[in-house]
C-alpha cells in the first residue's frame, strides 16, 4: 500500500506555543488529507478535510484559527496547533487519499503534549 | 448523519479462540468499510478494506463480512493469538460526504 510518512512521532511543547505537524505522501500523490484527534481510550474524531491547493475544511465544533492546515503541494500537508495549552495535549493521526481512489492511508501518529 | 458502532467494547478471550467483531454503521451510502488495529499508544495499520459491492474480504486469519442493507460488519479473527490483542477500528466511508466515520473500536486481550 501507499506510504504516509507523519512527522514528528512525538512532541512537547510549553503551554502558548505553537507546533507544526508534517503528514507527507512518499510514494503518491494526495489529492485529498485528512486530519484526525484521538484523545485517550477514545475513537478517532474528524477534524479537517485539506484538498491540495484550496482551504481545509473544518468540522463543527473545531477551531479553524487554532488548528491552522496547510495542504500547499501534493505530497505535504501540516498542521499547527497555534498557542497551544494542555486541552490540545492529544494524538493527531492525518491520512491521504488520491484522485479517484477511496481508500485513504494513514500516517503513525503525532504523540502532543502541552505543559 | 453516519453513526458507526462497535459492540463489545472489550473483549477478553483464551488463546486459540475464534472470535467476531462486530460493527454497525447508520447510513447504507457507503463507498467502503475499513478495518484497523491500532496497538496503545501507535497509529493504525489497515487489515482490510471491503468496497460496497463486495461482500468479504479475506487476509490470513482475518475475515471481513460486509452486509450494507442492514448496516452491518464483522472481522472474524481464527484461532487467536497473543499479538492478536489491540484495538480494532471499523471505519465507513460516507458515499454522500467522502469522510471516513469511524467507530470507537474494540478492545481485544488474548489471554496466553
Amino acid at each position: 500500500g501507499a506510504v504516509v510518512s507523519q512527522h514528528p512521532s512525538w512532541v512537547i511543547c510549553k503551554s502558548g506555543t505553537s507546533v507544526k505537524i508534517e503528514c507527507r505522501s512518499l510514494d503518491f500523490q494526495a489529492t485529498t488529507m485528512f486530519w484526525y484527534r484521538q484523545f485517550p481510550k477514545q475513537s478517532l474524531m474528524l477534524m479537517a478535510t485539506s484538498n491540495e491547493g484550496s482551504k481545509a475544511t473544518y468540522e463543527q465544533g473545531v477551531e479553524k484559527d487554532k488548528f491552522l492546515i496547510n495542504h500547499a503541494s501534493l505530497t505535504l500537508s501540516t498542521l499547527t496547533v497555534t498557542s497551544a495549552h494542555p486541552e490540545d495535549s492529544s494524538f493527531y493521526i492525518c491520512s491521504a487519499r488520491y484522485r479517484g481512489q477511496t481508500e485513504a492511508f494513514f500516517g503513525q501518529g503525532t504523540r502532543l503534549t502541552v505543559v | 448523519k453516519q453513526e458507526v458502532t462497535q459492540i463489545p467494547a472489550a473483549l477478553s478471550v483464551p488463546e486459540g479462540e475464534n472470535l467476531v467483531l462486530n460493527c454497525s454503521f447508520t447510513d447504507s451510502a457507503i463507498y467502503n468499510l475499513q478495518w484497523f488495529r491500532q496497538d496503545p499508544g501507535k497509529g493504525l495499520t489497515s487489515l482490510l478494506l471491503i468496497q460496497s459491492s463486495q461482500r468479504e474480504q479475506t487476509s490470513g486469519r482475518l475475515n471481513a463480512s460486509l452486509d450494507k442493507s442492514s448496516g452491518r460488519s464483522t472481522l472474524y479473527i481464527a484461532a487467536s493469538q497473543p499479538g492478536d490483542s489491540a484495538t480494532y477500528l471499523c471505519a465507513a466511508l460516507s458515499g454522500n460526504t467522502g469522510k471516513l466515520i469511524f467507530g470507537q473500536g474494540t478492545t481485544l486481550q488474548v489471554k496466553p
